[in-house]
């Protein structure tokens, strides 16, 4: 079984900073996906950035860029110009490749991120 | 852009009573999942369902659960007979699962009130 740690409960920084969100995982599998998603207060689940593992190259989107460390099981989520609409819930969640879509995600417990005008 | 739709956003219901949750995936998807997010807890994996079947279920997913694809649109989560433990926000996901790209795509949510 797979598990997906973030250790950082809750963060707290001034917008337009650089933040980094941290997570790790645990799985024997080879070939799998790793996500961040974002909840705001809406609770609605919002894909923020995909890294496939086979792939070396850190994923970006925008603002948002991870830093995947595949040996040490590492996937850490990057937010640079930070903006008060980046305020939320922000989940790590894993998933296996090689049965299709038939996996389901396996979550961390989230990071709160809070960013202050 | 094609969006996950869940109804209803609130449903309040009686212990011991049945409840369908509904959702209309992303229309050339084709696999979709249900997940429960329990208050102030992280969000965990119940089904997965391809292909007019459970492709995956988890240990939450006992037989108080139950999923069904009824029409060409709708994919359904009941419970069968509710516990105070089932509140929570539910999310359904469809996922197309092809040429790579393997994202879920999540609904609102429906939060569930047992009392």
């Amino acid at each position: 079984a797979q598990t997906v740690t973030q250790s950082q409960p809750e963060m707290s920084v001034q917008e337009a900073e650089t933040v980094t969100l941290s997570c790790t995982y645990d799985t024997s599998e080879n070939n799998y996906y790793l996500f961040w998603y974002k909840q705001p207060p809406s609770r609605q689940m919002i894909l923020v950035i995909r890294q496939e593992a086979y792939k070396q190259q850190n994923a970006t989107e925008n603002r948002f860029s991870v830093n995947f460390q595949k040996a040490a099981k590492s996937f850490s989520l990057k937010i640079s110009d930070s903006q008060l609409g980046d305020t939320a819930m922000y989940f790590c969640a894993f998933m296996k490749h090689d049965r299709g879509g038939a996996d389901g995600l396996t979550f961390g417990k989230g990071t709160h991120l809070i960013i202050q005008p | 852009e094609p969006e996950v739709t869940q109804t209803p956003s609130h449903q309040v219901t009686q212990m011991g009573q049945e409840v369908i949750l509904r959702c209309v995936p992303i229309s050339n998807h084709l696999y979709f999942y249900w997940y429960r997010q329990i208050l102030g807890q992280k969000v965990e994996f119940l089904v997965s369902f391809y292909n007019n079947e459970i492709s995956e279920k988890s240990e939450i997913f006992d037989d108080q659960f139950s999923v069904e694809r009824p029409d060409g649109s709708n994919f359904t989560l009941k419970i069968r007979s509710t516990k105070l433990e089932d509140s929570a926000m539910y999310f359904c996901a469809s996922n197309l699962a092809g040429g790579g790209k393997n994202i879920q795509y999540f609904g609102a949510g429906t939060r569930l009130s047992v009392l």
